[in-house]
């Protein structure tokens, strides 16, 4: 059983460079979401979708994009990199089958730096 | 706008020593939860406190949640060096269904 798996786990882009960041469960988790985590801040939510077809913005989710063709995978692009997408990205999902009640289950994270 | 405040932020500590680790939210949320991250990887789930006066514990952990005092703590008996990590808790947003995470306390224990 892999959970979340995340790939790259390293990336160093050129800013104005494009990449899509993978994210694949094996969980049959239908709640899927993209964090990025700073220094001192925290996690904070870039998308998320809860079933194959349904994405939502979640609270910085400017310059980046998702979509979600299958329960599988969601991943996450970045159109235009910049400086301040510098980050550690992680994916998570959770089991819908107690609500809210699970907790989320991360991925290793990719750690993205953009020159 | 839910906001969430750990705090000390940064922990130094003997070990055999008990601690607490304090989480502040700021409207009303009966989820919360406490991740652990190690140095360079993923966050564990440690806790889901789902309601008011709920308590969980593991090993020299516990955790509980006062959700009319909009307080969560950790609280770390004896601690041990395995402990070392930074601790974040998360608080449930009713009204996106997302969490909002505190900034983390980064606790270093001593031998």
């Amino acid at each position: 059983n892999a959970g979340v798996t995340q790939t790259p786990k390293f990336q160093v882009l050129k800013t104005g460079q494009s990449m899509t960041l993978q994210c694949a469960q094996d969980m049959n988790h239908e709640y899927m979401s993209w964090y990025r985590q700073d220094p001192g801040m925290g996690l904070r939510l870039i998308h998320y979708s809860v079933g194959a077809g349904i994405t939502d913005q979640g609270e910085v989710p400017n310059g980046y994009n998702v979509s979600r063709s299958t329960t599988e995978d969601f991943p996450l692009r970045l159109l235009s990199a910049a400086p301040s997408q510098t980050s550690v990205y992680f994916c998570a999902s959770r089991s819908p089958g107690d609500g809210y009640n699970s907790p989320l289950h991360f991925g290793n994270g990719t750690r993205l730096t953009v020159t | 706008e839910l906001k969430v405040e750990q705090n000390p932020l940064f922990l130094s500590m003997q070990e055999g020593k008990n601690y607490t680790i304090y989480c502040n939210y700021s409207t009303t949320s009966d989820r919360l939860y406490w991740y652990r991250q190690d140095p360079g990887k993923s966050l564990e789930s440690l806790f889901v406190l789902l309601s008011n006066g709920a308590v969980k514990q593991e090993g020299r952990l516990m955790a509980s949640l006062d959700t009319k005092a909009r307080l969560s703590t950790l609280h770390i008996t004896a601690a041990v060096h395995d402990l070392s990590a930074t601790y974040f808790c998360a608080a449930f947003m009713d009204s996106n269904y997302q969490l909002i995470w505190g900034a983390g306390t980064k606790l270093i224990i001593k031998p």
